[in-house]
């Protein structure tokens, strides 16, 4: 059964940073791209990056370019999301997602509230 | 690409037919899934390359389209059938549609 478990999210001041990662089990991590999607409360859906298998390729939406950073570990079977400079606008549960087009499998997410 | 789903709410009864539909901003060439979210839990997909049903999802549930046009079609409405359903393209970009909910009358 795939899993994916998200962690490291919480309260945080604008302007801070915050590193969320995603713990992977039930196939073959290193196989996969694997991306982040966020949901702002109430809100609709939003791809935020992605990352193919090797983690030798990203992509990002315009408003997380060169704030953001999505990684992995493939030894850890791990997926990472360093969120710096953040904005009130990135307030959202963050879910991490299996699959590089189309998004097979959704953890349960986790939520990162930006405020002072 | 711009999503466009409609009606943002519906509601209908058990065993009614329902059909959401989802319009793109330009050509999707097939490119369509649609995920399936219920209050407080993850989404789920149902539907990918328009008409794929993903394993272990009921047959009730299809999908159609071409072009800038997609439907899914839930052919007899179960109670846990209530949630909001979103589409999705992956032929340029990623976008999801603001998604319709749907409830029992």
């Amino acid at each position: 059964e795939v899993q994916l478990v998200e962690s490291g999210g919480g309260l945080v001041q604008p302007g801070r940073s915050l590193k969320l990662s995603c713990a992977a089990s039930g196939f073959t991590f290193s196989n996969y791209y694997m991306a982040w999607v966020r949901q702002a409360p109430t809100k609709g859906l939003e791809w935020v990056a992605s990352i193919t298998n090797s983690g030798g390729s990203t992509y990002y939406r315009d408003s997380v370019k060169g704030r953001f950073t999505i990684s992995r570990d493939n030894a850890k079977s791990t997926l990472y999301l360093q969120m710096d400079s953040l904005r009130s606008e990135d307030t959202a549960t963050y879910y991490c997602t299996r699959g590089g087009m189309v998004l097979l499998d959704w953890g349960q997410g986790v939520m990162v509230t930006v405020s002072s | 690409i711009q999503l466009t789903q409609s009606p943002s709410l519906l509601s209908a009864s058990v065993g009614d037919r329902v059909t959401l539909s989802c319009k793109g901003s330009q050509n999707i060439n097939n490119y369509l899934a649609w995920y399936q979210q219920k209050l407080g839990e993850a989404p789920k997909l149902l539907i990918y390359n328009t008409n794929s049903l993903q394993t272990g999802i009921p047959s009730r549930f299809s999908g159609s389209g071409s072009g800038t046009d997609y439907t899914l079609t839930i052919s007899s409405l179960q109670p846990e059938d209530v949630a909001t359903y979103f589409c999705y393209q992956y032929n340029n970009g990623l976008t999801f549609g603001s998604g319709t909910k749907l409830e029992i009358k």
